[in-house]
C-alpha cells in the first residue's frame, strides 16, 4: 500500500539553526499538510499546501516556517530559526482532494530536539 | 475556534468486550469526522471516516454520527490487546482546512 514517507526520523539541532523536515506524499495525492504534536499533546495543524502554493495555515505556522515543493516528489518544512519550544513531532500528511470520503494519509513523523 | 473534545481515560476495557469511544465537536459547519488511531511514540493511523449522519460500519469498527448532537463515536467489536493505543478524533472544516484534532482517548484492552 503507497505511503508517505518522512526524513529524517530524528532530527538533532542547536537553538537558532535551521531545519529542513522532509516528505514524499503518496504520488496520485495532491493536497499535502504538515502537524506537530509536542510530547503528551494533542496533533496540531501547522499548513496545508496545493498546486504549489500555501491553501491554509495555522497560527502557529508563523513567519519562521516556510514550505515548498521543491520537485515532483518532496514536500518541504523549513524552521528558519529554531527555537526550544520547537521540539516535537512533525508530521506530513497527503490526500488525493478535499472531498470528504477523501482522507489525510500520515507519514511516521520526524522527532525534532531542539537543544 | 475550533474544539474537538474527548475523554482522555484511560479507558480499560476486557477482551472480548466492546470498547465505546466518544468525541464531542463545537463548529457545526464540520463536514468529515475521522478515527485515527496513534500507538505510542508512533504517527496516526487513519481507521474509519464518516460524513453522513448515522452508522458506518468496517470490520470490528462502527462510526456512529449525530450532527444535531455534534458527536461522534467510535465502537470496537470483539476487542484485542493490540486495539490498545490512544484514539484521536479528529474533524474536517471542508476545503484544504487542516484536521482539528482531540487530545485522544487511551484504550486499553485487558487480557
Amino acid at each position: 500500500e503507497p505511503e508517505v514517507t518522512q526524513t529524517p526520523s530524528h532530527q538533532v539541532t542547536q537553538m537558532g539553526q535551521e531545519v529542513i523536515l522532509r516528505c514524499v506524499p503518496i504520488s496520485n495525492h495532491l493536497y499535502f499538510y504538515w502537524y506537530r504534536q509536542i510530547l503528551g499533546q494533542k496533533v496540531e495543524f501547522l499548513v496545508s499546501f496545493y498546486n504549489n502554493e500555501i491553501s491554509e495555515k495555522s497560527e502557529i505556522f508563523d513567519d519562521q516556517f516556510s514550505v515548498e515543493r521543491p520537485d515532483g516528489s518532496n514536500f518541504t518544512l523549513k524552521i528558519r530559526s529554531t527555537k526550544l519550544e520547537d521540539s516535537a513531532m512533525y508530521f506530513c500528511a497527503s490526500s488525493e482532494g478535499t472531498q470528504s470520503n477523501q482522507p489525510q494519509h500520515f507519514g511516521d513523523g520526524t522527532r525534532l530536539s531542539i537543544l | 475556534q475550533k474544539e474537538v473534545e474527548q475523554n482522555s481515560g484511560p479507558l480499560s476495557v476486557p477482551e472480548g468486550a466492546i470498547a465505546s469511544l466518544n468525541c464531542t465537536y463545537s463548529d457545526r459547519g464540520s463536514q468529515s469526522f475521522f478515527w485515527y488511531r496513534q500507538y505510542s511514540g508512533k504517527s496516526p493511523e487513519l481507521i474509519m471516516f464518516i460524513y453522513s449522519n448515522g452508522d458506518k460500519e468496517d470490520g470490528r469498527f462502527t462510526a456512529q454520527l449525530n450532527k444535531a448532537s455534534q458527536y461522534v463515536s467510535l465502537l470496537i467489536r470483539d476487542s484485542q490487546p493490540s486495539d490498545s493505543a490512544t484514539y484521536l478524533c479528529a474533524v474536517d472544516g471542508g476545503g484544504a482546512d487542516g484536521l482539528t484534532f482531540g487530545k485522544g482517548t487511551h484504550l486499553i484492552i485487558q487480557p
